[in-house]
């Protein structure tokens, strides 16, 4: 079955550095998101991308955070300047038509 | 926004029993409720889900159940078993597809 891969699976960042996380959605969807889940919290919408822009965003993606499809395949979120708030799961998906989401495993990031 | 909630937050249950966990949601225009179960480790994978011009739909163990009226939904999960422990996400869609989320239920199965 299609998956979607995210790497690293567990991050550990200073305060105040860049991280790039990665995930290689499945082939032909054609919509992309980032959610993430601060412990013990709800799962909350960061950005949606399609057609390679983004389509949506929340209030929390803010300039800090960027994402790009750089090749095709690969689409990342990066995050500048990371602050110790910033530490959470972040689960990458990707979905084909209106429903269907397929999420990855997550990357655990620890901003320390 | 969506508001999403999600309960009880943990659920015990005797193997072969079953269990129920409900989600409320606000926005009156949500018209896509999917269940994930996530186990540890992994990220949230879709068990069953349903759509707003349906009441019910059932996968062998596992229905869910649509009251739009009331604005709420239910997963039920019959003759659970070991392996059907695991956190359950209730989520509905808003705005542009997007997902808002419950917080989750961590259901277990006892032995």
């Amino acid at each position: 079955e299609p998956e979607v891969t995210q790497t690293p699976s567990h991050q550990v960042t200073q305060m105040g550095q860049e991280v790039i996380l990665r995930c290689v959605p499945i082939s032909n969807h054609l919509y992309f998101y980032w959610y993430r889940q601060i412990l013990g919290q709800k799962v909350e919408f960061l950005v949606s991308f399609y057609n390679n822009e983004i389509s949506e965003k929340s209030e929390i993606f803010d300039d800090q955070f960027s994402v790009e499809r750089p090749d095709g395949s690969n689409f990342t979120l990066k995050i500048r300047s990371t602050k110790l708030e910033d530490s959470a799961m972040y689960f990458c998906a990707s979905r084909e038509g209106s429903y269907g989401y397929t999420f990855g495993s997550g990357t655990r990031l620890t901003v320390v | 926004g969506e508001n999403v909630e999600q309960h009880p937050s943990t659920l015990s249950v005797q193997e072969g029993d079953s269990a129920v966990i409900k989600c409320t949601y606000s926005d009156s225009a949500s018209n896509y409720f999917p269940w994930y179960k996530q186990e540890l480790g992994k990220g949230p994978q879709l068990i069953i889900d349903i759509r707003s011009n349906v009441g019910e739909k059932k996968d062998q163990r596992i229905a869910v159940t649509l009251n739009k009226t009331a604005k709420h939904f239910s997963l039920h999960i019959t003759e659970t078993q070991p392996e059907d422990s695991a956190v359950y996400f209730c989520a509905s869609t808003y705005g542009n597809n997007r997902l808002a989320f419950g917080k989750g239920n961590q259901v277990v199965v006892i032995p």
